[in-house]
């Protein structure tokens, strides 16, 4: 049962231009959500994340934004760099206690 | 800092055999887990310690011990390796009440044969 899903493995983006990634989860009991980003032979490292009680938080070019009633996260890049190419993370953490469930990741490439 | 550090890189194992995969932080986080990263599955949690001497099972326990004997060390062992552990392995850390928020180490690539 995955309870945090990201539906599209890869994406391609023009340099410049916006990204968007996506993200649905399931479980109602999640209240904080984040986002990693991962280049190839690393470990995965923070973005951005918000809390349940917010519908929108911003940190330079990555804004993330989340619908609760549609249980559906997104995070939007502007502009889109070539450096931002990697496999992105959505995550969310159950109320009450510290774990972390993470999605399938995309792999955003960005076209110069 | 040297933050999360991982040893070893890679690792190739025979079926039933053991080991031990290292990870130590610096940062003085109570907070450390490990993970598994498998194509197509995302991260998965296989155990994770809120600080010395407190471990618990994550996700994917089967087939790995943990202890935390020490804030800075948290060694995953591998009892007798299957073909189904193959997998990259993170160890992430972060600081208590901010777990979401975690460091993670560059990983450990096992396949095993």
């Amino acid at each position: 049962d995955q309870q945090v899903k990201q539906n599209s493995p890869s994406l391609s983006v023009q340099e410049g231009r916006i990204s968007i990634l996506n993200c649905d989860y399931t479980n109602s009991m999640f209240d904080y959500f984040l986002w990693y980003k991962k280049y190839p032979a690393e470990g995965p490292t923070f973005l951005i994340s918000i809390s349940s009680i917010k519908d929108k938080n911003e940190d330079g070019r990555f804004t993330v934004f989340l619908n609760k009633s549609a249980k559906h996260l997104s995070l939007h890049i502007v502009p889109s760099q070539p450096g931002d190419s990697a496999v992105y993370f959505c995550a969310a953490r159950d109320f009450g206690n510290e774990k972390l469930t993470f999605g399938t990741g995309t792999r955003l490439t960005i076209i110069p | 800092n040297a933050g999360v550090t991982q040893t070893p890189k890679f690792q190739v194992l025979k079926t039933g055999q053991s080991m031990t995969l290292q990870c130590a932080q610096d940062m003085n986080h109570e907070y450390m887990s490990w993970y598994r990263q498998d194509p197509g599955m995302g991260l998965r949690l296989i155990h994770y310690s809120v600080g010395a001497g407190i471990t618990d099972q994550g996700e994917v326990p089967n087939g790995y011990n943990v202890s935390r004997s020490t804030t800075e060390d948290f060694p995953l062992r591998l009892l007798s390796a299957a073909p189904s552990q193959t997998s990259v392995y993170f160890c992430a850390s972060s600081e208590t009440g901010r777990a979401y928020e975690q460091y993670f180490g560059p990983g450990t690539r096992l396949t095993v044969t």
